[in-house]
Order: C-alpha cells, then sequence, then structure tokens
C-alpha cells in the first residue's frame, strides 16, 4: 500500500534557528501534498497545499515566508519553519495523494519543540 | 467549501458497549468522507472511507459508517468497544484537491 515517509519524526530546536520537515511518498507519485498542523487536543488545520514543480497555495493566516514549502519532485515535500519561535512549537503532520485518486496518505508526523 | 462538525468533544464508554460517533458535513455535491484514529503522538489511520454506492461501509478493527445524505451525516459506530480503541476520531470531507477536518472526537474506554 501507499506509504508517505515523515522525517524528523521529533525536532528541538532554539529559538531563532530554521527547521526543515521532509515528507517523502515512498511507493507512489504524489502530485499534490498537504501540510497540516495540529496544536494539543485540537484538529488538524490545514496550513497549506504544494503541488509538484508549483507554488503551494497557502491558507488564510498562514504565513508563507514563515512555513516555506518546496515540492521539487513528485516524492518529496519539504516544510522550513525559519526563525522558529516557541508559538511554533507543534505536531506537524503531510500527507500525500496519488494523481488520480482521492485517498490521501498520511505520515507519522513530526513533533517541533522550539526552546 | 466543504467543511465538517464533530458535536462531541469528549466521549466515555464502558468496554464491551457500543459506540457511536457523530460526524456532520457540509459539501454542495457528493462528498468524499473519511474517518481517521490519531493514537496519542502518533499520526492518522484511515479507518473508512465512503466515495460511492452503498451507504453502510465497513472498515478495519470493526468500524463501520453510515452516509446519510437527508441528514448530511457519517457518524461511525462499533458494536462492542475494546480499550484499545481509546484515541482521538476525526471524520474528514473531501472536495476537489484538498481534505477538512472536523475538531475531532475524542474516546475515553472506561475498564
Amino acid at each position: 500500500g501507499a506509504v508517505v515517509s515523515q522525517h524528523p519524526s521529533w525536532v528541538i530546536c532554539k529559538s531563532g534557528t530554521s527547521v526543515k520537515i521532509e515528507c517523502r511518498s515512498l511507493d507512489f507519485q504524489a502530485t499534490t501534498m498537504f501540510w497540516y498542523r495540529q496544536f494539543p487536543k485540537q484538529s488538524l488545520m490545514l496550513m497549506a497545499t504544494s503541488n509538484e514543480g508549483s507554488k503551494a497555495t497557502y491558507e488564510q493566516g498562514v504565513e508563507k515566508d514563515k512555513f516555506l514549502i518546496n515540492h521539487a519532485s513528485l516524492t518529496l515535500s519539504t516544510l522550513t519553519v525559519t526563525s522558529a519561535h516557541p508559538e511554533d512549537s507543534s505536531f506537524y503532520i503531510c500527507s500525500a495523494k496519488r494523481s488520480g485518486a482521492n485517498v490521501l496518505t498520511f505520515g507519522a508526523g513530526s513533533r517541533l519543540t522550539v526552546l | 467549501a466543504q467543511s465538517v462538525t464533530q458535536p462531541d468533544i469528549h466521549i466515555t464508554v464502558s468496554e464491551g458497549a457500543s459506540l457511536e460517533l457523530r460526524c456532520n458535513y457540509s459539501y454542495g455535491a457528493t462528498p468524499y468522507l473519511f474517518w481517521y484514529v490519531q493514537s496519542p503522538g502518533q499520526g492518522l489511520q484511515l479507518l473508512l472511507k465512503y466515495f460511492s454506492g452503498d451507504t453502510l461501509v465497513q472498515g478495519i478493527k470493526g468500524f463501520e459508517a453510515e452516509f446519510k445524505r437527508s441528514q448530511s451525516s457519517f457518524n461511525l459506530r462499533k458494536p462492542s468497544v475494546h480499550w484499545s480503541d481509546a484515541a482521538e476520531y476525526f471524520c474528514a470531507v473531501a472536495g476537489g484537491d484538498d481534505m477538512r477536518f472536523g475538531a475531532g472526537t475524542r474516546l475515553t474506554v472506561k475498564p
């Protein structure tokens, strides 16, 4: 079945540094990938939709200069949290959709803690 | 745009009791509907999905859900809950290229 790998699972960084999270589709080509953020005990909030080879589409209220998304290939999307601050601490989850499919496959998530 | 409402934030049931988690959606066309489960600190696992056809869908771990167009609902059910079912459950609706999630329902299972 379709597998999405997300790396790293856990990351701790100092305030002001940047952190990159990778999302890879291991056995299929993902034309579209999604990035979600989840605060404790809350639902997933869609941050942005990225299509291979084009700029990501950000949801209202999400700072595109702070959360840089790159979808350079059909199997890899990256989320870079730039100049991270403690309020950016959260659980970030990616999902990928195979071309022509209607089911998303989710990564296991990445927990970011900013000190 | 599509939206999803899960009216119950937290539900507690006794082990062996039946379970129903409510989900209502808003979408202009026939939606694609999903239920996901999230165990603490982990990602999401797909329980079941509805695209078309039979409105009663079976999923993994003994879960089922029924699509009722007249009520715009897609409630999740399980006849007998196990302690390992304690988790957060999310209903989601997809249309076009994105997916929207409900706020989630946290299930606690009492011994």
